[in-house]
């Protein structure tokens, strides 16, 4: 159980136009999901916390217009890339969780983004 | 906020030897310490957990020890095999009614056939 899936696995855009990527919770329901990114040889760095049928919680120094978040129901959330540049390059993932006894935060399998 | 340290940043062990990584958390509140482990280009996986009503958690070969006290955590692996080569992350659940994860900076473990 406990399976989230995310889509693209990886995608080239020119800079200038924008991308969405799909989070979905496939085996619970998840009011809360998150999303994260990734630099080269650096840890997970949370960007945002997405609520279902409200406004999303970015961390600080994330540009709440530049990376759209969008939580419609209660199995999917989109992360939708404005206006790509080179330096938005990188690898993005989200993760979710049913949160019972038995299952601890579940990771999609990411998405290698690179703006050329 | 939340401020999880992870030490050290690399480490190198010859196979069949013992791998100790190390973290420390700054709030006192937070009561689920998840480990993952992350090969190149794929997603974390969640190896194993502890809550802070235990103080100790062992699956086969890999083992987290917590001291709530000193506001640390432990990933202990014994047996070390070429194949537990990864980044391991630790993480802190903030609690208090959040939900999300600080991550610690990772730890590139490389275990030398």
């Amino acid at each position: 159980g406990a399976v989230v899936s995310q889509h693209p696995s990886r995608v080239i855009c020119k800079s200038g136009t924008s991308v969405k990527i799909e989070c979905r919770s496939l085996d619970f329901q998840a009011t809360t999901m998150f999303w994260y990114r990734q630099f080269p040889k650096q840890s997970l760095m949370l960007m945002a916390t997405s609520n279902e049928g409200s406004k999303a919680t970015y961390e600080q120094g994330v540009e709440k217009d530049k990376f759209l978040i969008n939580h419609a129901s209660l199995t999917l959330s989109t992360l939708t890339v404005t206006s790509a540049h080179p330096e938005d390059s990188s690898f993005y993932i989200c993760s979710a969780s049913p949160w019972t006894a038995n299952y601890g935060y579940t990771f999609g399998s990411g998405t290698r983004l690179t703006v050329v | 906020g939340e401020n999880v340290e992870q030490h050290p940043s690399t480490l190198s062990v010859q196979e069949g030897d013992s791998a100790v990584i190390k973290c420390t958390y700054s709030d006192s509140a937070s009561n689920y310490f998840p480990w993952y482990k992350q090969e190149l280009g794929k997603r974390p996986q969640l190896i194993i957990d502890i809550r802070s009503n235990v103080g100790e958690k062992k699956d086969q070969r890999i083992a987290v020890t917590l001291n709530k006290t000193a506001k640390h955590f432990s990933l202990h692996i014994t047996e070390t095999q070429p194949e537990d080569s990864a980044v391991y992350f630790c993480a802190a659940h903030s609690g208090a009614g959040s939900y999300q994860l600080t991550f610690g900076k990772g730890t590139k473990l490389s275990v030398i056939p």
